[in-house]
């Protein structure tokens, strides 16, 4: 499968415990994004990578999240000190993000549940 | 503010007919627009995309329009199939804006066999 992989796809944790998922993207990917999923609702945008560079992050993303892409392919996202608002689908994406007619193509994982109890 | 919107949150079609899923954009700055399917604990797949400078495109059994006019997208699907059955959400680019992706709520779409 050469698709975008997300790893846990699930994952159940106690209010205050940190946690960490990792991305895998398309190989050769040059951008690489997080978005957060909650029930009912689209996904919202919470930082992106250009190769190693984190290029944007939102404002939905405290202090508590922190994101890496150390050698430019996978992706971790962190969250210390979970809060029960932080349970939701936690989606990768990436995309070419070179010049030409797909580059804004995303194509994404199949997420991760994060579950605060 | 920047937001996508969807008028109808639910659909329901029969199978066989065509689908018509409507969309709403307020940012006259996004440039590139898609339409992805969701399936029940999936991640979103890619349907269709349109940039700006187009009002038109078709692909297998899907046609996107956008009317930059109203700043109105939408999503027509023939044949509509049981496979269709998911929630659809449209999207929209913002010009340089690193590609990122702003989405609407969605409208999930049911297929009567």
């Amino acid at each position: 499968d050469t698709g975008v992989s997300q790893d846990p796809r699930h994952k159940i944790t106690k209010r205050g415990q940190n946690v960490t998922f990792r991305c895998d993207p398309i190989s050769e990917h040059n951008r690489l994004y997080w978005y957060r999923q909650t029930l009912g609702q689209g996904p919202e945008f919470l930082t992106y990578f250009q190769n190693e560079a984190q290029l944007e992050k939102s404002r939905l993303l405290s202090d508590r999240f922190s994101a890496e892409r150390p050698k430019g392919s996978f992706s971790t996202l962190e969250i210390q000190r979970t809060e029960q608002g932080d349970s939701a689908m936690y989606l990768c994406a990436s995309s070419p993000g070179t010049s030409g007619k797909h580059d804004n193509e995303q194509f994404f994982g199949p997420g991760t549940r994060l579950t605060v109890l | 503010g920047e937001s996508v919107g969807l008028h109808l949150p639910t659909l329901s079609v029969q199978e066989g007919d065509n689908s018509i899923i409507n969309c709403a954009y307020s940012n006259s700055a996004s440039d590139y627009f898609i339409w992805y399917k969701q399936e029940s604990g999936k991640g979103p797949q890619f349907i269709i995309d349109i940039r700006s400078n187009m009002d038109k495109r078709q692909g297998q059994r899907v046609t996107v329009l956008l009317n930059k006019t109203v700043k109105h997208l939408s999503l027509q699907i023939a044949a509509t199939q049981p496979g269709d059955s998911a929630v659809y959400f449209c999207a929209e680019t913002p010009y340089n804006q690193g590609g990122k992706l702003i989405f609407g709520q969605g409208t999930e779409l049911s297929v009567k066999p």
